[in-house]
């Protein structure tokens, strides 16, 4: 059974790019989650994807997206990249919506934007 | 909207020594809460879960415990090691669709 996975670990962006961020789901979980934590800070919820639809999504602006595929795998996008983008992205997996607490998180993406 | 609180920030005990890690939350119509393990940079790992409906949880040197009326859980470390070194992170579900909200951590430092 593999865990998840995120790609890439760590990238460095300018101002106004946009970037992509992966997330391999552990088997048998159909739920993504991401989160986005700031250095020093606890993480905070973006959104969620259950069976390829948006299920949830948190306080943030529209320039973040995602999708999730029908391996439910899953892309978290970033248009126009602020200064305060920079932060370890997370993913999470669970075997669904409703099933509360079992949740696997990966070791994150790291963003620094310049 | 829930709000959740950690104190304190950081904490710097002696090995052996047996610790208390407090998390205060607003909303207290909760379906469950977590305790996570991070270590520097990396994902967060889950510690011990409480349902709603359970007063606390234990696993191995770990007992968390909650209090809805008061809205506050602890996480008891006893005999701490310097593994145990990391920040640890609270959080809730209110929704009972996993999607959490994190206080800010208490960051522990385990000194040999």
């Amino acid at each position: 059974e593999t865990g998840v996975t995120q790609s890439p670990t760590h990238l460095i962006k300018t101002r106004g790019q946009q970037v992509t961020l992966r997330c391999s789901s552990q088997s048998g979980h159909n739920t993504v989650s991401w989160y986005q934590q700031a250095l020093g800070q606890g993480p905070q919820f973006i959104f969620q994807y259950y069976r390829e639809e948006e299920n949830g999504r948190g306080n943030f602006p529209p320039r973040f997206s995602g999708l999730q595929f029908p391996n439910y795998s899953s892309e978290l996008n970033v248009n126009a990249l602020e200064l305060d983008d920079s932060a370890l992205y997370l993913c999470a997996s669970s075997p669904g919506a409703g099933n509360t607490g079992e949740l696997f998180f990966g070791e994150g993406s790291r963003l620094t934007v310049l | 909207k829930q709000e959740v609180t950690q104190i304190p920030a950081a904490l710097s005990v002696p090995e052996g020594e047996n610790l208390v890690l407090n998390c205060s939350f607003t909303d207290s119509a909760i379906y469950n809460l977590q305790w996570f393990r991070q270590d520097p940079g990396k994902g967060l790992t889950s510690l011990l879960l409480i349902q709603s409906s359970q007063r606390e949880q234990t696993s191995g040197r770990l007992n968390a415990s909650l209090d809805k009326s008061s809205g506050r859980s602890t996480l008891y470390i006893a005999a701490s090691q310097p593994g145990d070194s990391a920040t640890y992170l609270c959080a809730m579900d209110n929704n009972a669709g996993n999607m959490l909200t994190f206080g800010g951590g208490t960051r522990l430092m385990v000194k040999p």
